[in-house]
């Protein structure tokens, strides 16, 4: 299968504890994209990745998370000292660079916070 | 910053029927793309239809068709003779087609749970 994977899928952690979320993309995609969504909500955007720079990053992305694309290919999403406001399911979604806006998207990797 | 709004949290539907999800958007911009997600339980969020702001005949695929009604801001989708798997979470979404910066993201909307009953 050559679609978005994202793991561990389902990770729970004592508060305060570091975590750390990888994406790999579909092979041939520049774009990377992390966003976060939580029950009864839309995603949003967190982070994206064109090739290995950052170009972007929400005001959601607190100093706590950190996002890592080493080599234009995975991408890690880290979140330190993990609060339970930070439980959520956190989506990995990549595309080609010129594209009209579609997303690939991942199934995600559900973060709980006791 | 452009918003999405979604304010029919749930909907249901006789399989076979037809029925109307809602979308209204709002945005300064003249030139957008419009998307509608779907996302089944547990499973990954994937395309459904989209719509280019420029273009004004309404998109269609196969049982999925849209009304785009730009100066009202309103994208609604339209989902004919209804089936089991079209049971999920419907999200609209909104990328503006300036090719910089955040424009490049995805904006979405809360979602609206589809039921399809048999």
């Amino acid at each position: 299968d050559t679609g978005v994977s994202q793991d561990p899928r389902h990770k729970i952690t004592k508060r305060g504890q570091n975590v750390t979320f990888r994406c790999d993309p579909i092979s041939e995609h520049n774009r990377l994209y992390w966003y976060r969504q939580t029950l009864g909500q839309g995603p949003e955007f967190l982070t994206y990745f064109q090739n290995e720079a950052q170009l972007e990053k929400s005001r959601l992305l607190s100093d706590r998370f950190s996002a890592e694309r080493p080599k234009g290919s995975f991408s890690t999403l880290e979140i330190q000292r993990t609060e339970q406001g930070d439980s959520a399911m956190y989506l990995c979604a990549s595309s080609l660079l010129k594209n009209t806006g579609e997303l690939f998207f991942g199934e995600g990797s559900r973060l709980t916070v006791l | 910053a452009q918003t999405v709004t979604q304010s029919q949290p749930e909907m249901s539907v006789q399989e076979a029927e037809t029925v109307t999800l809602s979308c209204t958007y709002d945005t300064s911009e003249s030139d957008y793309y419009l998307f509608w997600y779907k996302q089944p339980p547990s499973r990954q969020m994937i395309l459904v239809i989209r719509q280019e702001a420029y273009k004004q005949q309404n998109a269609t695929e196969n049982r999925f068709s849209v009304n785009f009604q730009k100066a009202a801001k309103s994208f609604s989708l339209k989902i004919s003779d209804s089936q089991l798997g079209d049971a999920a979470m419907y999200f609209c979404a909104y990328r503006s087609a300036v090719a910089s910066g955040s424009a490049r993201q995805l904006t979405f909307g809360s979602g609206t749970q589809l039921t399809v009953l048999p």
